[in-house]
C-alpha cells in the first residue's frame, strides 16, 4: 500500500497478557516511530528506529515495553503482562529520514480491561 | 523540552478564514515547527512546517512571529471537512513533542 499501515486495529486484552502491535512503514522510509495517545491528549513519543537500530528508547514507559524493526521495514511494539493503564492508541510513523515529514498510520486501539 | 501552548479549542463559520495560535517560548534556534491535523478515529496528518520564514502550501499557511516564540497556521477558507484537533508541535533532530492541541469547531 501508499501508506503506512498497522495491525490489528483494534485489541482487547485481559491484564497480565502479552501483545504485539505491528507497523508496515512506507517502503523505502529509514526512520520509523512509535507514540502512544491516551484519550483526548497530544502524542507521546515511545522510540525510534533508524533502519534497524533503536537510537532512542526512552520514551518507553518501562521495561515491559519492546519493540523491534527488521529488514529495515515491519516493527513490532510488544507490550508484556498488559496493565490497565496501558490502554491506549499506539501510533506507528515513518519518514524518509530522520529530519523529514513523518506520516502516520490509524493506529492500534488497545483496551486493557 | 517544554511542550506548545494552544488554546483547546476554537469555533469557525465555514467559508471563512481561520487562525490558530500556538506559543512556543522555549523553542531552539534549530526547532522546526510543524503542525499537524487528526481526524477523529484517524492518524495525525501533516500540514504544514517552518524553521524561521512563513510558508505557504496547498492545506495552508505558517505566519512565524520574528522572535520565533510563536506561529499561527492559517486556514484561508474554511470548510466542513476542516474540523479536527490542530496540533502545534516541535520538531527537535527526529523527535515530535506535542502539544494538547486545538480542537476546531466549524459551523455551516
Amino acid at each position: 500500500g501508499a501508506g503506512v499501515s498497522q495491525s490489528p486495529s483494534n485489541k482487547v486484552t485481559e491484564k497480565g497478557k502479552d501483545v504485539e502491535l505491528r507497523c508496515d512503514p512506507i517502503s523505502g522510509h529509514t526512520a520509523l516511530y512509535w507514540y502512544r495517545q491516551s484519550l483526548g491528549q497530544g502524542l507521546e513519543f515511545l522510540i525510534y528506529f533508524q533502519g534497524n537500530s533503536a537510537p532512542d528508547k526512552s520514551g518507553l514507559p518501562s521495561d515491559r515495553f519492546s519493540a523491534e524493526r527488521t529488514g529495515g521495514s515491519v516493527s513490532t511494539l510488544t507490550i508484556q503482562r498488559t496493565q490497565q493503564e496501558d490502554s491506549a492508541v499506539y501510533l506507528c510513523a515513518s519518514s524518509l529520514g530522520q529530519k523529514d515529514t513523518q506520516y502516520f498510520g490509524p493506529g492500534t486501539r488497545l483496551t486493557v480491561l | 523540552d517544554a511542550k506548545t501552548t494552544q488554546p483547546n479549542s476554537m469555533e469557525s463559520n465555514e467559508e471563512e478564514p481561520v487562525h490558530l495560535p500556538c506559543n512556543h517560548s522555549t523553542i531552539s534556534g534549530t526547532d522546526y515547527i510543524h503542525w499537524y491535523r487528526q481526524l477523529p478515529s484517524q492518524g495525525p496528518e501533516y500540514v504544514i512546517h517552518g524553521l524561521t520564514s512563513n510558508v505557504n502550501n496547498r492545506m495552508a499557511s505558517l505566519a512565524i512571529a520574528e522572535d520565533r516564540k510563536s506561529s499561527t497556521l492559517i486556514l484561508h477558507r474554511a470548510t466542513l471537512r476542516d474540523a479536527a484537533v490542530y496540533y502545534c508541535i516541535r520538531h527537535s533532530n527526529y523527535q515530535l513533542i506535542w502539544g494538547a492541541g486545538t480542537k476546531l469547531i466549524i459551523k455551516p
